[in-house]
């Protein structure tokens, strides 16, 4: 089993539609909690970066943790075509300094 | 403000060549250095990881080595690229106090 689960897709949406990426963990020492976007044939950017429980909001975008449940969400407010890309999970567990461990990655798409 | 280059951003090799990928960070001292490699379709694999100069670790075995010459530079290396070593390469970096790491424009190879 993998540490970190997310639905591939891929994800198809109307312009203005809400978005929302999750993904699933098992270690619950996982304590840092990041989602990356990426364009087509780019590096991935980090888009939000978490640590607690709750919702972290930034302009369209709102990061969810819910450690207790060991998931996390990305919800993605009035979709943009310019949202189309890949999202990225991401989480470092407090043993292993900054090794990240990846989800696989959700491919959005939003048709205008 | 730190910024990752990574170069060369496009290349088509031979079978039995060799390879060298090159990554250098500005704007910082001692970074915490990465490669990692995304196969079409699939997820982000840490190939390998520096603490500092001289240090690598490797996370998978692999037709790949890696070298860090200076505090800023990181060299993903292959002395015979096999077909299956096609694939989107990433340089990323953090700080040794850093939660998430920050990632290159990337690599793309195409081993023929």
């Amino acid at each position: 089993q993998k540490e970190v689960e997310q639905d591939p897709g891929p994800l198809s949406v109307p312009e203005g539609a809400i978005v929302s990426l999750n993904c699933t963990y098992s270690n619950s020492a996982f304590q840092y909690f990041m989602w990356y976007r990426q364009y087509s044939r780019k590096g991935p950017e980090l888009l939000m970066y978490t640590y607690s429980s709750g919702n972290k909001e930034d302009g369209r975008f709102t990061a969810q943790v819910d450690k207790s449940s060991k998931y996390i969400s990305l919800f993605i407010r009035d979709s943009q075509p310019s949202d189309s890309a890949t999202y990225l999970c991401a989480m470092i567990r407090r043993d292993s300094g900054s090794r990240l461990t990846f989800g696989e990655g959700t491919q959005l798409t939003v048709n205008p | 403000s730190q910024t990752i280059h990574q170069w060369p951003a496009t290349l088509v090799q031979p079978v039995g060549s060799p390879l060298s990928l090159e990554c250098t960070v500005e704007g910082t001292s001692n970074p915490n250095l990465y490669w990692y490699r995304q196969a079409a379709g699939r997820g982000l694999q840490l190939l390998f990881y520096s603490v500092g100069i001289g240090q690598i670790s490797s996370e998978v075995p692999q037709n790949l080595s890696a070298s860090r010459p200076q505090d800023r530079q990181f060299i993903l290396s292959s002395k015979k690229l096999l077909l299956s070593d096609s694939g989107f390469y990433l340089c990323a970096w953090d700080t040794f106090t850093g939660n998430t790491i920050y990632f290159g424009e990337g690599s793309w190879l195409t081993v023929v």
